[in-house]
């Protein structure tokens, strides 16, 4: 079965704290993986994808086939990415499976 | 070019009743998906469209139901509204081909009393 599962539902640091958000997948195929955003009062937007292996915003995430993970991370936070993120499974097609999203609060 | 746009933004009904809910999506993206979004599960997918066909569907009973005409507008339909169908239902369009993303409309709001 398809699944992606972000174990942590909130998550507060301080600013310029290093941040994780955690990201496992489930797929028996070569997944696609994204990190989309919602920032308050904003529609969900694409924050990034493994293929590109590019940094957005300070964020990366790396694809660990291994560990069938796409952690989302980034060494210094802002209270401007304090937002709502999701990680997303692109399976069979334009199938797209979200997980349950981590709320992150990054505090002054 | 503009986003994808979702009709109406805000709707009330009452249990029992249907409602359908509309999504245009960016020109020239054949591939229209459906989201439910509640605070206790996310998003989870309800179904995806391209070129007038449905071709992947979430676990959602059958009250749940979509079309895509042939210039990609995609209608959902709920029918029979129970309080738990109170939700902000998204819809998202993308292009074809590997890797690509999916823009989001700003959602209708549901709310079932």
């Amino acid at each position: 079965a398809q699944r992606v599962t972000q174990p942590e539902k909130l998550l507060s640091v301080f600013k310029g704290a290093p941040v994780e958000l955690k990201c496992n997948y489930s797929y028996s195929g070569s997944p696609e993986l994204f990190w989309y955003v919602q920032y308050s009062r904003q529609r969900l937007q694409l924050l990034l994808r493994h293929i590109s292996r590019e940094s957005i915003k300070g964020f990366t995430a790396d694809l660990n086939k291994g560990e069938t993970s796409f952690h989302l991370k980034k060494p210094f936070a802002q209270e401007e990415d304090s937002a709502m993120y999701y990680c997303a499974l692109r399976a069979g097609g334009f199938k797209t499976i979200f997980g349950a999203g981590t709320r992150l609060f990054v505090k002054a | 070019k503009a986003g994808v746009t979702q009709t109406p933004r805000y709707l009330i009904k009452t249990r029992g009743q249907q409602v359908t809910l509309s999504c245009s999506p960016i020109s020239g993206h054949r591939s229209v998906s459906w989201y439910q979004q509640t605070p206790g599960q996310g998003l989870q997918f309800l179904f995806e469209y391209f070129s007038e066909t449905q071709r992947n569907k979430g676990n959602f009973p059958g009250r749940f139901s979509g079309r895509q005409f042939s210039n990609s507008r995609s209608e959902m339909n709920v029918s029979t509204l129970e309080l738990g169908d109170s939700a902000l239902y998204l819809c998202a369009s993308s292009s074809t081909g590997p890797n690509t993303e999916a823009f989001f409309g700003q959602g209708t709001r549901l709310t079932v009393v």
